[in-house]
């Protein structure tokens, strides 16, 4: 199927290991946060999300940390598994603003 | 649930010809969206509506893209003349709450692949 994102960083990882993610956002006034995962061929699916008052979120084998102090979120994905293979995407919400502005995107790649 | 559906998968034409886009999201979400995702990026928003009325639509480019949702549910994005830098994925999302803020978790369709040439 066809790629999506042929020069984004990538990130290899054995199976079995747990991966993390990073992002940088932009917006000081971002108030809430989302991770999203995309397969080569679909659309972005949901994994987790964080509000700013929080600095971590716990969910299934994903958990997401927030530190507002330098505008990084990052994802950790544990005991990855070859289906987490994908890129993966945050996206941020400036406060009082309906729009999800998207970063650009990290490929997961995960080595049997 | 159904996810939200889009059509075509994929589309082929040359610069200056127009093209649509189908998209019926879930069942009852009354926000809808439309992104563009050029390859090696993230998706960007072009319009979102509430219902049959447009939220917003700042990063359209209204000289060639037009998108209507007449009944509150199914929309169509339509690009006229295309261009090639037109070529990227459309990507159709919906949340189920129509106020402000983003907090609604956004379904994705598997999108419309467009290659302009």
């Amino acid at each position: 199927g066809e790629s999506v994102g042929l020069h984004l960083p990538t990130l290899s990882v054995q199976e079995g290991d747990n991966s993390i993610i990073n992002c940088a956002y932009s917006n000081s006034a971002s108030d809430y946060f989302i991770w999203y995962k995309q397969e080569s061929g679909k659309g972005p699916q949901f994994i987790i999300d964080i509000r700013s008052n929080m600095d971590k979120r716990q969910g299934q084998r994903v958990t997401v940390l927030l530190n507002k102090t330098v505008k990084h979120l990052s994802l950790q994905i544990a005991a990855t598994q070859p289906g987490d293979s994908a890129v993966y995407f945050c996206a941020e919400n400036p406060k009082s603003s309906y729009k999800l502005i998207f970063g650009s995107g990290t490929r997961l790649l995960v080595r049997p | 649930e159904a996810g939200v559906a889009q059509s075509p998968r994929y589309k082929i034409i040359e610069k200056r010809q127009s093209v649509a886009f189908w998209c019926n999201p879930i069942s009852g979400h009354a926000t809808l969206y439309w992104y563009q995702q050029i390859l090696g990026q993230g998706p960007k928003l072009l319009i979102q509506f509430q219902n049959n009325g447009v939220v917003d639509d700042s990063q359209l480019p209204k000289d060639r893209f037009s998108a209507e949702r007449l009944k509150g549910v199914d929309s169509t994005l339509k690009i006229q003349p295309a261009k090639l830098e037109d070529s990227a994925v459309y990507l159709c999302a919906s949340s189920s709450l129509g106020g402000q803020g983003a907090e609604e978790t956004q379904y994705f369709g598997p999108g419309t692949r467009l290659l302009v040439l």
